[in-house]
């Protein structure tokens, strides 16, 4: 069975710091790997969508990493900023039909 | 503006009452999913629907139901079989069938027990 660990569940630093979100999965089987960011009460914005195939993909200040091999999945944010604060979630699709598999996420707290 | 809507926002049921939550999707995507969040949770997958007419249960389905009668339509109805729904509620939607698809969710209902 697929199970998603981040670490750490949460997360403070100081504005203007470089920082890295960990992620990792039991089974490398996976079809993609994808990140969100998800605000308090709020859905669901993805960040970034990695395909099995892919070792990373870039999006402004944010990096993601893949190396399926290992199970393991970094999100890498350059120059944090308070609106980074977010709960950051990773998710692995199950199967062909896209089903994902979510970890409980690292809430991020960034101070200015 | 294209996007997904969830509605109501907040949602409250009585003891043996099933109760609907609404997902509309104007982005012309073929595949929509319904998962569910508890506090400090992961996100859990409920039933998903590639295609009109056609639904497939999802992890934890007991106590759920849906219909996906149009495209850009997938309510999920919280029966009173499911014992424990105070939860937060996420549509989703993706393009296409398939694992290649970023999925993109709504902003939830969040459903209360009175």
């Amino acid at each position: 069975k697929q199970e998603v660990t981040q670490i750490p569940a949460a997360l403070s630093v100081p504005e203007g710091e470089n920082l890295v979100l960990n992620c990792s999965f039991t089974d490398s089987a996976i079809y993609n790997l994808q990140w969100f960011r998800q605000d308090p009460g709020k859905g669901l914005t993805s960040l970034l969508l990695i395909q099995s195939s892919q070792r990373e993909q870039t999006s402004g200040r944010l990096n993601a990493s893949l190396d399926k091999s290992s199970g393991r999945s970094t999100l890498y944010i350059a120059a944090s900023q308070p609106g980074d604060s977010a709960t950051y979630l990773c998710a692995v699709t199950k199967g062909s039909q896209g089903n994902l598999i979510f970890g409980k996420g690292t809430k991020l707290s960034v101070k200015p | 503006d294209g996007g997904i809507t969830q509605s109501p926002k907040y949602l409250f049921r009585k003891e043996g009452q099933n109760v609907t939550l609404s997902c509309e999707q104007n982005l012309n995507h073929d595949a929509m999913y319904w998962y569910r969040q508890d506090p400090g949770q992961g996100l859990r997958l409920i039933y998903y629907s590639q295609i009109v007419n056609d639904f497939q249960k999802g992890d934890i389905a007991e106590g759920y139901s849906v219909s996906r009668e149009k495209k850009e339509s997938f309510p999920l109805t919280v029966t009173s079989a499911q014992k424990n729904p105070t939860a937060f509620y996420l549509c989703a939607s993706s393009h296409g069938q398939g694992a290649i698809e970023t999925q993109y969710f709504g902003p939830g209902t969040r459903l209360l027990v009175l």
